[in-house]
């Protein structure tokens, strides 16, 4: 019964494809969320989601589009893929509200060629 | 960058010794978390501690906030070799929605 799940674990693919990432949690949370961890394992985040509305942005490029189906599920989607993009990819939920805490998925890494 | 910095960036303990990492940030926070991330996988939330509390316990971690110098300490005794991970903490900035900021991480070695 994993809590947040993300497919696929491993994606390789060439500059310049479009691929995405998927997302679902089953613990009834309200709010999901991107993090991006670079090779010197900084994380990032990147999106926030709301019961399936934007809450927060980042300043990540355009190429970057999440998606939202409803609110167990948050899907990132990446045109254009650049070398810099990457990295592993973390999605997250917590239930609404301050002082909660985050559920993290597994991670996916992408590695753009 | 509002990023938190902790240190140490690596510390190499023994089993049964203690471990103490360091966190520090920038800006007023609702509450300050840590999490252990261990190779290779995701991270799993260890504590939280809320901006006005000052220490919390939860089994063999102690973890301390102090607001006025915008640090955290996390204290795991009686290390373990299953305590090798990567340790982060994280602060939920007073922004009036959770926004977890993430520390660069202390990556924790216990040796049998």
């Amino acid at each position: 019964d994993t809590a947040v799940s993300q497919t696929p674990k491993y994606l390789v693919t060439q500059m310049g494809n479009d691929k995405s990432i998927k997302c679902e949690q089953n613990l009834g949370h309200d709010t999901m969320y991107w993090y991006k961890q670079d090779s010197k394992k900084f994380l990032k985040i990147m999106f926030s989601y709301n019961n399936k509305e934007l809450i927060i942005n980042e300043t990540v490029p355009n190429r970057f589009s999440p998606k939202s189906p409803d609110k167990a599920h948050l899907n990132l989607h990446i045109n254009s893929l650049e070398l810099g993009d990457s990295a592993v990819y973390f999605c997250a939920s917590s239930r609404q509200g301050l002082n909660t805490e985050a559920f993290f998925g597994q991670g996916t890494r992408l590695t753009v060629v | 960058s509002q990023q938190g910095e902790e240190d140490p960036q690596a510390l190499s303990i023994q089993e049964g010794e203690n471990a103490t990492m360091n966190c520090s940030y920038k800006t007023s926070i609702n509450n300050l978390q840590w999490y252990r991330q261990n190779s290779g996988r995701g991270l799993v939330h260890l504590i939280l501690i809320r901006s006005n509390e000052r220490e919390k316990h939860s089994g063999r971690l102690r973890v301390t906030l102090d607001t006025s110098k915008k640090s955290s300490s996390l204290l795991i005794t009686a290390s373990r070799a299953a305590d090798t991970a990567s340790y982060f903490c994280a602060t939920d900035p007073n922004t009036g929605f959770q926004k977890l900021v993430f520390g660069t991480g202390t990556r924790l070695l216990v040796s049998p």
